[in-house]
């Protein structure tokens, strides 16, 4: 089973709206992370959570503020979004950060919009 | 600066012949390298991957072969499928970067019934 669940799948929000999208796994990953995709380009690294520590920020604004509650959730708070900050949002798990061979495997993603 | 890079972004193979899709890296640290597969609107799925031990991987209908002295890989498509329509990633992690993927700009590819 390597399967990442995120929720929701689509999300409209306001500029200054504040919502959060989730993302779940049951694999045993320690690590996890959000990714951003744009249209036609290859996935963004956002943030990297390695044992329930932030252990990257790809210098991400503060209006993203990423939360692991355990090993298994990962959470992504949005406050205050621009519209340019509309994209498919990521997540993803690995066995563990820094590990040769560590493959990453990524959930459907959460469509934002933001208007 | 690019550091992996798929120069082709689109490539259209009749249903039943071989898709041949390349990438190719120019930093040396990168030892271990993963094709992707992203279907519109879904999240990028894990193929196959291939570490720089070796030359050449396996799975079904998917061989990646890698060219280190040219730092250069493709991915094997055998027999093609029109499911196998989807925008193709390939990606490098290494001892740098703390072992974050790098990917490169995606192939779509399009088989034809």
């Amino acid at each position: 089973d390597t399967e990442v669940t995120q929720t929701p799948k689509h999300l409209v929000m306001g500029m200054t709206n504040k919502k959060s999208l989730k993302c779940e796994q049951h694999m045993g990953h320690r690590a996890m992370y959000w990714y951003k995709q744009k249209a036609k380009k290859p996935p963004e690294l956002m943030f990297v959570y390695s044992y329930e520590k932030l252990s990257i920020n790809e210098s991400v604004p503060s209006r993203f503020s990423p939360e692991c509650p355990n090993s298994s959730l990962l959470n992504l708070h949005l406050h205050a979004l621009q519209p340019e900050d509309s994209a498919l949002y990521l997540c993803a798990s690995s066995q563990g950060q820094g590990a040769r061979g560590n493959t990453i495997y990524f959930g459907e993603g959460s469509w934002l919009t933001v208007v | 600066d690019q550091q992996v890079k798929q120069n082709s972004p689109s490539l259209s193979v009749q249903e039943g012949r071989i898709s041949i899709l390349n990438c190719d890296y120019t930093n040396s640290m990168f030892d271990y390298f993963l094709w992707y597969k992203k279907y519109p609107a879904e999240g990028p799925t894990f193929l196959i991957s291939i570490s720089s031990i070796k030359d050449k991987n396996e799975d079904g209908r998917f061989t990646v072969f890698l060219n280190k002295s040219a730092k250069h890989l493709s991915l094997h498509i055998v027999p093609s499928q029109p499911g196998d329509s989807a925008v193709y990633f390939c990606a490098a992690s290494g001892k740098g970067s703390a072992r974050q993927l790098t990917f490169g700009s995606g192939t779509q590819l399009t088989v034809l019934p």
